[in-house]
């Protein structure tokens, strides 16, 4: 079974500074990681996916992940957070089949 | 392209009573999930089609939940009788999959807001 850990439940930071969300993952065989935005009364908006090649992906408004096997984390990266960047946070993951497993989320708090 | 496309925005039911929620995927995928959301249990894959057909429903909660997709352009997925538990909000998505390989990022709908009285 695949499982995905989000172990902040929120995250606060400066307008201007760097911004991390933290994602492990626990799935057998390769896995495909994903992160998703949502915001407030609306869906979820993919953000990048992680399938193969370059462990470092770069996704949508700035953001990017790093796929890191040894340590089983897909941490989402954004070196200057904006007070846009405010919302909740999803990682998912799929052990090569159909079925995206979501974590928890981790909400994020940019101040100005 | 619209997205995905869900209705109603809001729904305010009394117990006891069917509710239906609808979905129009965007048009060419040919996978399109169901999801609900809630606080103490977060986001929950409730079926799945491919290309129309249900491949998994496991996640279905119970016999009071159905789902159809009578097309490649429509599903829905009714309540019937509705309970207060029920009250969460349902996300449709759409996406390409291939038999085997999910490879591609969902476009998610803006939900369905149930509220069961």
């Amino acid at each position: 079974a695949q499982s995905v850990a989000q172990p902040e439940d929120q995250v606060n930071v400066a307008e201007g500074n760097p911004l991390t969300v933290k994602c492990t993952y626990s799935v057998s065989g390769n896995p495909y990681l994903f992160w998703y935005v949502q915001y407030p009364n609306r869906g979820l908006q993919f953000l990048l996916k992680y399938i193969t090649g370059d462990n470092l992906v770069k996704g949508s408004y700035g953001f990017e992940a790093e796929f890191n096997k040894s340590q089983t984390s897909f941490h989402l990266k954004k070196p200057s957070a904006l007070v846009s960047d405010s919302a909740l946070y999803f990682c998912a993951v799929s052990p090569n089949d159909y079925k995206l497993s979501f974590g928890a989320g981790t909400t994020v708090t940019v101040r100005a | 392209d619209a997205g995905v496309i869900q209705s109603p925005r809001h729904e305010v039911t009394e117990m006891g009573q069917e509710v239906t929620l609808r979905c129009k995927p965007i048009s060419g995928h040919n996978s399109l999930f169901w999801y609900r959301q809630t606080m103490m249990r977060g986001l929950e894959l409730l079926i799945y089609f491919n290309n129309n057909v249900p491949i998994d429903d496991s996640g279905m909660p119970e016999d009071r939940f159905s789902a159809k997709m009578p097309n490649a352009s429509f599903s829905t997925l009714k309540i019937q009788p509705s309970e207060p538990r029920d009250s969460a909000v349902y996300f449709c998505a759409s996406s390409f999959i291939p038999s085997r390989g999910a490879d591609y990022g969902y476009t998610f709908g803006s939900g369905t807001r149930l509220t069961v009285v």
